[in-house]
């Protein structure tokens, strides 16, 4: 069964300070895995995207890893601000034909809250 | 302005009552979903669609129905067949090509009462 596992389910740091975000999956045949943030009541944006063959991607003070061999993930948030409050999701996309819609499996996603 | 657009924000239903919540894009996307999320729950897929007048179930289908007329819209309607529906719903869209990005909207928040 596909799945996508995240921990912690939820964490809470001081403005400023640093903290990584964990992703464990086992979909297959694996196409892509990205990392969204979702602010409360809104819909995810996403941050990064990485394919089989990278093995880190950043955008600004995200960084996400990729360990493809061991199905591991992580998002590293580095110099924390209050506005990085909101849940993390995980989403792992199953390989698919070109030109069909792509099929995502989420994680439950990781609930960040940046205090002061 | 681009981006997906969803209405109402909010919606409160009575039990036993059909509840349809829109979904409109002018990114110029083939493909469109719709996507249920409950507390402590990734995100689940309830239908998508890949080109106009043509659509497919997902992993939850049951009790909900949909549309795709125009490329643009993609309307879904909560059925009273539906027995939980309180949740959070929330529709993105996509291109047709491998490592496609789904840009997802706002969100509907969908309460029975």
């Amino acid at each position: 069964k596909n799945q996508v596992e995240q921990s912690p389910q939820s964490l809470i740091i001081l403005e400023g300070k640093n903290c990584t975000l964990q992703c464990n999956y086992t979909v297959s045949p694996f196409s892509n895995l990205r990392w969204y943030k979702q602010d409360t009541g809104r819909g995810p944006v996403s941050l990064t995207i990485m394919t089989f063959s990278e093995n880190t991607k950043s955008n600004g003070r995200y960084t996400a890893t990729l360990d493809a061999d061991t199905k591991q993930s992580s998002l590293h948030i580095t110099a924390s601000q209050l506005s990085d409050s909101a849940s993390y999701i995980c989403v792992v996309s199953l390989g698919s034909i070109t030109g069909t819609a792509s099929k995502l499996t989420f994680g439950t996603g990781t609930r960040l809250q940046v205090t002061l | 302005d681009g981006g997906i657009t969803q209405s109402p924000k909010y919606l409160f239903r009575k039990e036993g009552q059909n509840v349809t919540l829109s979904c409109e894009q002018n990114l110029n996307h083939d493909a469109m979903y719709w996507y249920r999320q409950d507390p402590g729950q990734g995100l689940r897929l309830i239908y998508y669609s890949q080109i106009v007048n043509d659509f497919q179930k997902g992993d939850i289908a049951e009790g909900y129905s949909v549309s795709r007329e125009k490329k643009e819209s993609f309307p879904l309607t909560v059925t009273s067949a539906q027995k939980n529906p309180t949740a959070f719903y929330l529709c993105a869209s996509s291109i047709l090509f491998q490592n496609n990005e789904q840009f997802f909207g706002p969100g509907t928040r969908l309460t029975v009462l």
